[in-house]
């Protein structure tokens, strides 16, 4: 079946640009996560959907980090007035249920911020 | 904060050896997770093991867990060249959260 996918694989902006990154998870998958993997380093964890409630957003780095999850499905995450440390691989992944369970990762956004 | 955290950073082997990676985490835990992510992109998931279990394995992966001392380990037993990519442990957040939460990964080179 299908798994998780993102769009775009890349994206180059510029400074002060705002840009959208999409997550399709896998179907029926309640729980949604975004992560960031600056290069080399280990994943850093930015919000959580879980079913119908609130999203943990408590990994967002600033007010210009923004995610939406329409219809328990595909998710948006917004970065506002984009700055070089932005410049990273955003990961989507899902996963069945909550409680720590395996997580079905996407191939990733590449954004660089130049 | 990191939850957990993996041991060597990075480790070159030559293939047919055996690697090993630790992970040590802080606060205690559910369960614990492997994953296996090559050139910078998506994660897979290798193995999950629980906190009431000692040891798991899965074809040539051996993971163990040793609650008492917050550790974990991950051998991969006659690696291969194809093994090559970083590992990473991933252990629910602290306060019961649940939310998996990665350390910074250990880089595996197997030299054919």
């Amino acid at each position: 079946g299908a798994g998780v996918s993102q769009s775009p694989s890349n994206k180059v902006t510029e400074k002060g640009k705002d840009v959208e990154l999409r997550c399709d998870p896998i179907s029926g998958h309640t729980a949604l996560y975004w992560y960031r993997q600056s290069l080399g380093q280990g994943l850093e964890f930015l919000i959580y959907f879980q079913g119908n409630s609130a999203p943990d957003k408590s990994g967002l780095p600033s007010d210009r980090f923004s995610a939406e999850r329409t219809g328990g499905s595909v998710s948006t995450l917004t970065i506002q007035r984009t700055q070089q440390e932005d410049s990273a691989v955003y990961l989507c992944a899902s996963s069945l249920l909550a409680g720590g369970n395996e997580q079905f990762f996407g191939p990733g956004t590449r954004l660089t911020v130049l | 904060s990191q939850q957990g955290e993996e041991d060597p950073q990075a480790l070159s082997i030559q293939e047919g050896e055996n690697a090993t990676m630790n992970c040590s985490y802080k606060t205690s835990i559910n369960n614990l997770q492997w994953y296996r992510q090559n050139s910078g992109r998506g994660l897979v998931h290798l193995i999950l093991i629980r906190s009431n279990e000692r040891e798991k394995h899965s074809g040539r992966l051996r993971v163990t867990l040793d609650t008492s001392k917050k550790s974990s380990s991950l051998l991969i037993t006659a690696s291969r060249a194809a093994d090559t990519a970083s590992y990473f442990c991933a252990t629910p957040t602290s306060g019961g959260s649940y939310i998996p939460t990665f350390g910074r990964g250990t880089s595996l080179i197997v030299h054919p």
